[in-house]
């Protein structure tokens, strides 16, 4: 069965450093998004992509937060300048055109560790 | 705006015993309502969806959840809990048409006891 793939699981960082998180969403999908997960507390949605550019951001998903289709499969969270606060699960998910659009399939997650 | 309230942050039941994690929506529109389960260090997995097509919505792994508007509820069950239930149980609202943001409820812990 098809399914969403992240790397890398758990990266650590130091505060200021830039990251970049990677997701191959599922093949036939045309919609990708982001989520986050600060431990303890809910997931909550970063940003959602579609046709190369955004269709919709949360009032998280700042300036320092950028995302990117570099290629025919991957997707890519970046954030340059990494704050003690961003450490948290970053959730990739991706959907298909059509009826089922609002049905969305997570990845496992990569956990970001700022220190 | 949507929003999703889950009533329980922790439920513990016996195995073989029924499950019910409860959920309660807001949504100024026809929402989809979905179950996400969350086994530990695992990603979020899809257990069913709600379209309006039905009001009672079978899943995976023998759970079902009813759809209730007057109560505007949700609530997911399963008759006979495993112990493989054992995980983080998500209920999730999204508004539809041409906007796919999911909201996550806090989550409902799943304890199943021997």
């Amino acid at each position: 069965e098809p399914e969403v793939t992240q790397t890398p699981s758990h990266q650590v960082t130091q505060m200021g450093q830039e990251v970049i998180l990677r997701c191959v969403p599922i093949s036939n999908h045309l919609y990708f998004y982001w989520y986050r997960q600060i431990l303890g507390q809910k997931v909550e949605f970063l940003v959602s992509f579609y046709n190369n550019e955004i269709s919709e951001k949360s009032e998280i998903f700042d300036d320092q937060f950028s995302v990117e289709r570099p290629d025919g499969s991957n997707f890519t969270l970046k954030i340059r300048s990494t704050k003690l606060e961003d450490s948290a699960m970053y959730f990739c998910a991706s959907s298909e055109e059509g009826f089922s659009t609002d049905t969305q399939y997570f990845g496992p997650g990569t956990r970001l560790t700022v220190l | 705006a949507q929003s999703v309230t889950q009533l329980d942050s922790h439920v513990s039941v016996s195995e073989g015993t029924p499950v019910l994690l409860r959920c309660n929506y807001s949504s100024s529109y026809s929402p989809s309502l979905f179950w996400y389960v969350q086994h530990p260090n695992k990603g979020l997995q899809l257990l069913l969806k709600y379209t309006s097509a039905a009001t009672l919505v079978k899943g995976i792994n023998g759970f079902e959840a009813e759809f209730k508007k007057s109560e505007t509820s949700f609530h997911l069950t399963k008759p006979s809990a495993h112990m493989s239930d054992a995980a983080e149980y998500f209920c999730v609202v999204s508004l539809g048409g041409s906007n796919y943001k999911l909201t996550f409820g806090k989550g409902t812990l799943l304890t199943v006891n021997p």
